[in-house]
């Protein structure tokens, strides 16, 4: 089964700074990776996804992440946060092919210091 | 148009009731999901739903029962509400399994309180 572990429960940055997430999974095989975004009473929201092919993906919001296979990690960065990148940031893993149910992470909640 | 719409947003109820939960997609996905988040946050998966068909159910009180009539609708009821119940419970759907988006769009969440 596969599993995922954000090592940070917060993170705390100035706004201009740069950022960075953690991430590792555990998976047998070749995962599915994802980064969601939850805005206060919100529902989560996709950044970027790794399915295959380049290890560095581009997401929304001027997010990327870098697929590093030999360290399990799928770490989530941003080179100058926003006050409005406050938010709480889910890592999740999906099984590629057959049954997909994503599995996430228990969170990271980002407070952005003016 | 909201993709994924959850009514209602909040609910406020007393140990012991029934309560129902409604879920509707217009995206035209297959797959349909509640999700649970705990009070740290926590998401987990509780029930999958692909083509009106349950296809997972994790380890889930059965006082928690999903309902599908149809691909576009997931609800969940749920009877004789505990303390422990009181979280936000997250629809989300996606296409088919196995597909190779694996994207899930969820709608904004329903806060259960049970006192």
């Amino acid at each position: 089964a596969q599993s995922v572990t954000q090592p940070d429960i917060h993170i705390t940055v100035s706004e201009g700074a740069s950022l960075e997430l953690r991430c590792n999974y555990s998976y047998g095989a070749t995962p599915y990776l994802f980064w969601y975004v939850q805005s206060p009473g919100q529902g989560l929201q996709l950044l970027l996804k790794y399915f295959s092919g380049d290890t560095l993906v581009q997401g929304i919001k001027g997010f990327e992440a870098e697929f590093k296979r030999s360290q399990s990690s799928f770490n989530l960065r941003k080179p100058s946060v926003h006050w409005s990148d406050a938010a709480e940031y889910f890592c999740a893993v999906g099984a590629s092919g057959g049954s997909y149910i994503p599995t996430f992470g228990r969170g990271t909640s980002l407070i952005v210091h003016p | 148009d909201t993709a994924v719409s959850q009514t209602p947003k909040y609910l406020v109820t007393q140990m012991g009731n029934d309560k129902s939960i409604k879920c509707e997609q217009n995206l035209g996905h297959d797959t349909m999901y509640w999700y649970k988040q705990d009070s740290k946050k926590f998401l987990k998966i509780m029930f999958s739903y692909n083509n009106k068909e349950l296809i997972i159910n994790e380890t889930v009180p059965n006082r928690f029962s999903p309902k599908s009539p149809d691909k576009a609708h997931l609800n969940l009821h749920i009877n004789s509400l505990e303390l422990g119940d009181s979280a936000v419970y997250f629809c989300a759907s996606s296409f088919g399994l196995g597909s190779n988006t694996g994207e899930l769009f969820f709608g904004e969440g329903s806060r259960l309180t049970v006192l």
